[in-house]
């Protein structure tokens, strides 16, 4: 268990809705980070969170979007959902100082599919 | 950009027997990690290693060591002894210790274990 939990582990919407993915970091950290697993994409970063503020940007998309609360916990949020969004997608946490060499543990991911 | 590439998709060995996964990267940067995860079938994502760039030793845990050859930017993963419980996909990952913390993942290496 690395301690990262994310809710929920599976979801299942139709194209065009609205979803929103939970992330809370082990205890401590301050960075949290994104990414979703494709089959076509593979393993992508999509945003990253220290201590609330946004830290950094990857490839994602506008319909996208994310934030990081005071308790630190994260939420991801999708919107205008597209047969392609379906992948698993990934929280990450680290780190007690930013832009130290920290390692990341992943949380179980939350498993998303568009009907 | 960082690249990383894992050129072996599908591996096989015999259990007790000792298996390499390699991994190349391309980067501009002299201060880096690099990481090799495991995921399971449950789709967990596992540290399984990690080597700082500017350590030479190769880092090891317990039946899992690197071969770390900066200047070949080579990081190949060695597992002694295989057990039916390494049967996963395997990714390296790179990431820069300065500027954008995210992982850059290869595309992974299905490793199966023969009984």
């Amino acid at each position: 268990d690395s301690g990262v939990t994310q809710t929920p582990k599976h979801l299942i919407t139709a194209t065009g809705q609205r979803v929103t993915l939970r992330c809370s970091p082990r205890s401590g950290d301050l960075s949290v980070y994104w990414y979703q697993q494709s089959l076509d994409q593979g393993l992508q970063f999509l945003i990253q969170y220290y201590n609330g503020e946004e830290r950094a940007k990857g490839n994602i998309l506008e319909r996208f979007s994310a934030q990081q609360f005071p308790d630190l916990h994260s939420e991801l949020n999708l919107s205008s959902l597209e047969l392609g969004d379906s992948a698993l997608y990934f929280c990450a946490s680290s780190g007690r100082r930013a832009g130290v060499g920290e390692t990341q543990y992943f949380g179980p991911g939350t498993r998303l599919l568009v009907l | 950009a960082q690249t990383v590439t894992q050129s072996q998709p599908e591996m096989s060995v015999q259990e007790a027997e000792t298996v390499t996964l390699s991994c190349t990267y391309d980067t501009s940067e002299s201060d880096y990690y690099l990481f090799w995860y495991k995921q399971p079938p449950s789709r967990q994502m596992i540290l399984v290693i990690r080597q700082e760039a500017y350590k030479q030793q190769n880092a090891t845990e317990n039946r899992f060591s690197v071969n770390f050859q900066k200047a070949a930017k080579s990081f190949s993963l060695k597992i002694s002894d295989s057990q039916l419980g390494d049967a996963a996909m395997y990714f390296c990952a790179y990431k820069a210790n300065f500027g954008n913390e995210k992982l850059t993942f290869g595309t992974g290496t299905r490793l199966t274990i023969i009984p």
